[in-house]
């Protein structure tokens, strides 16, 4: 099981707007800044999404977006396209130089 | 632009030692504003991490693998490496290194992994 706790899946509608919850504790999520997102395609590496919660690297489309409330973190995908089914992974540092990852959860575009 | 490309034997044997290697090119490993990390996931699972090294030698550990984990640098080869004791099935996975830096907490780039599956 892991430490992060994300729906096993997420469908939409092409153009439509869809979010995935990411709940941790007050002892990750909670208590820092520093919730990244991961995009997964089949058979492939994960790539960088959003750092430090809602800051996307050059490169990433702004229509992905990242925000945190409490012990929850959210990736919100707005206007869906078919080139965003694929897995999306959380992660949160969690004290003393260690992380934590939530199960991951798949986008499908309906 | 940095590279990373895990290596190892594919193949372990049950309650033996799980070797790998990163080799990181277009880069130093000594450099001190990064830290090198080893990831891994298991076959339709979530990601795990499981621990991390700086070329200095400091080691941070998943304290639920931490008995079993050796991670090590050799910056003559530009590699680190991660030797895992013990395996059982349960280590079955997709193992990934990757970087993160001393003053961040994210994980870019990733190298493409290398499947090591735990076998009798």
């Amino acid at each position: 099981q892991s430490a992060l706790t994300q729906p096993a899946s997420v469908s939409g509608s092409p153009g439509q707007s869809i979010t995935i919850s990411c709940i941790g504790t007050s002892s990750d999520v909670g208590d820092y800044n520093y919730v990244s997102w991961y995009q997964q395609y089949p058979g492939k590496a994960p790539e960088l999404l959003i750092f430090d919660v809602s800051n996307r690297p050059s490169g990433v489309s702004n229509r992905f977006s990242g925000s945190k409330s409490g012990n929850t973190a959210s990736l919100t995908i707005s206007g869906l396209q078919a080139e965003d089914e694929a897995d999306y992974a959380c992660s949160s540092y969690r004290s003393r130089n260690t992380w934590v990852f939530g199960g991951g959860t798949k986008v499908t575009v309906l | 632009q940095l590279q990373l490309q895990e290596s190892g034997p594919g193949l372990v044997k049950t309650s033996e030692t799980l070797p790998l290697t990163c080799t990181v090119s277009g880069g130093s490993i000594s450099s001190s504003d990064y830290y090198w990390d080893w990831i891994r996931q298991p076959p339709g699972k979530g990601l795990e991490w499981i621990g991390s090294i700086h070329y200095s030698g400091t080691t941070y550990y998943n304290p639920s693998l931490r008995s079993r984990l050796t991670v090590s640098v050799d910056t003559s080869k530009n590699q680190f490496s991660l030797q895992m004791r013990s395996v059982t099935a349960a280590d079955t996975a997709m193992y990934y290194c990757v970087r993160h830096g001393v003053d961040n907490v994210w994980f870019d780039p990733w190298g493409q992994g290398t499947l090591v599956i735990v076998s009798s």
